[in-house]
């Protein structure tokens, strides 16, 4: 149980386009999701926390306007990175919360991870 | 400010050793989660073990197990028979109760040499 799927798991864009990564919790649902960013042998960045129905809260720093996020629906949060520029080229994250009352208390389950290069 | 600590960049050990990961944290909340996730070469972040502050009993999982020790805020991951695919680097991360974000140390580098 408690899987999150990430699609895609890479990609490879043009400077000026727009890309979205998709997260889904396969086996339960998610009121919250977090994407996150990591850089080379560094730890996970939060990015931000999507919240199913509602806006989502941005992390000190990152632009909400680069970095769109929606949580449409309990299985399902997509982040969409616009006008994508080379400095945006680095490895997302997505996790869900374990539902509560499931015993996972505070637990994030994470998905694969998606690698974005843009030349 | 919340902070989690990992002062180990990078640890290796022989197959079947064992090896203990430290981990320290600050907090002024007194009920919050505590996690260990595992992150081999494949990126795929996976959860290790959790424990709740407010239990005083270790958490285990099969050759996983942790110190819990509260009053000095430590958090420590012992893997016993260590195996080559325990290769990863291992994050050490506290969440408090008050919100859904977890803090994250910078992370342990464990290396299983044959």
């Amino acid at each position: 149980g408690a899987v999150v799927s990430q699609h895609p798991s890479r990609v490879i864009c043009k400077s000026g386009t727009s890309v979205k990564i998709e997260c889904r919790s396969l086996d339960f649902q998610a009121t919250t999701m977090f994407w996150y960013r990591q850089f080379p042998k560094k730890s996970l960045m939060l990015m931000a926390t999507s919240n199913e129905g509602s806006k989502a809260t941005y992390e000190q720093g990152v632009e909400k306007d680069k970095f769109l996020i929606n949580h449409a629906s309990l299985t399902l949060s997509t982040l969409t990175v616009t006008s994508a520029h080379p400095e945006d080229s680095s490895f997302y994250i997505c996790s869900a919360r374990a539902p509560p009352g499931t015993g996972g208390g505070e637990t994030q389950y994470f998905g694969p991870g998606t690698r974005l290069l843009v030349l | 400010a919340q902070t989690v600590t990992q002062s180990q960049p990078e640890m290796s050990v022989q197959e079947a050793e064992t090896v203990t990961l430290s981990c320290t944290y600050d907090t002024s909340e007194s009920n919050y989660y505590l996690f260990w996730y595992k992150q081999p070469p494949s990126r795929q972040m996976i959860l290790v073990i959790r424990q709740e502050a407010y239990k005083q009993q270790n958490a285990t999982e099969n050759r996983f197990s942790v110190n819990f020790q509260k009053a000095a805020k430590s958090f420590s991951l012992k893997i016993s028979d260590s195996q080559l695919g325990d290769t990863a680097m291992y994050f050490c991360a506290f969440g408090p109760d008050s919100n859904y974000q977890l803090i994250w140390g910078a992370g342990t580098k464990l290396i299983i040499k044959p």
